[in-house]
């Protein structure tokens, strides 16, 4: 069964430090999303992606925060210089047209 | 601005006991509703999901789901708990209607008892 797939599944970065979280959605798919869940708090949408530009974001996703889809099949998140509080699990999801979000598995992020 | 309010942050039932987590929403169109659920150290499966057909929607594992409209609610039931369905419960709404951004509700823990 095709599924979206997150890389790594943990990654432990210091504070200032640019981080990229990588997803590969399942490959029909056209629209793409990260969502966020603190520790403890609810999953928050971020960002979504459809047709090579954002869509939508949220206001979580400021100027530290960049999407981008570099070769077609791969869909990334970078965070330019990390935080404390960026720590969380960084959930990626892609859909096609007419059906729910498939979600990947999550990065957990810890920023020290 | 719409918004998924799930009662209780932790339900624990016995095993066979039924399971109802409850969820309301608010939405200023008609909404798509879910529930996913999220074992742990694993990513987010869709249970079920609302879309403006049928009322009453079955999912996966066993559990169903009623759309309310008067009561603004779509609570999540399983006839007889399974230890294997000890997880968290995420309701979420499309706030546009369709298969859109998510906005999701706090969560619900749900623990099996022996």
């Amino acid at each position: 069964e095709p599924e979206v797939t997150q890389t790594p599944s943990h990654q432990v970065t210091q504070m200032g430090q640019e981080v990229i979280l990588r997803c590969v959605p399942i490959s029909n798919h056209l629209y793409f999303y990260w969502y966020r869940q603190i520790l403890g708090q609810k999953v928050e949408f971020l960002v979504s992606f459809y047709n090579n530009e954002i869509s939508e974001k949220s206001e979580i996703f400021d100027d530290q925060f960049s999407v981008e889809r570099p070769d077609g099949s791969n869909f990334t998140l970078k965070i330019r210089s990390t935080k404390l509080e960026d720590s969380a699990m960084y959930f990626c999801a892609s859909r096609s047209a007419n059906t729910e979000a498939f979600f990947g598995q999550g990065t957990r992020l810890t920023v020290v | 601005a719409q918004s998924v309010t799930q009662l209780g942050s932790h339900v624990s039932v016995s095993e066979g006991a039924l399971v109802l987590l409850r969820c309301n929403y608010s939405s200023s169109v008609p909404p798509y509703l879910f529930w996913y659920v999220q074992y742990p150290n694993q990513g987010l499966q869709l249970l079920l999901k609302y879309t403006s057909a049928a009322t009453l929607v079955k999912g996966i594992n066993g559990f169903e789901a009623e759309f309310k409209k008067s009561e603004t609610s779509f609570h999540l039931t399983k006839p007889s708990a399974h230890m294997s369905d000890a997880a968290e419960y995420f309701c979420a709404v499309s706030p546009s209607g369709g298969y859109n951004k998510l906005i999701f509700g706090a969560g619900t823990r749900l623990a099996v008892h022996p």
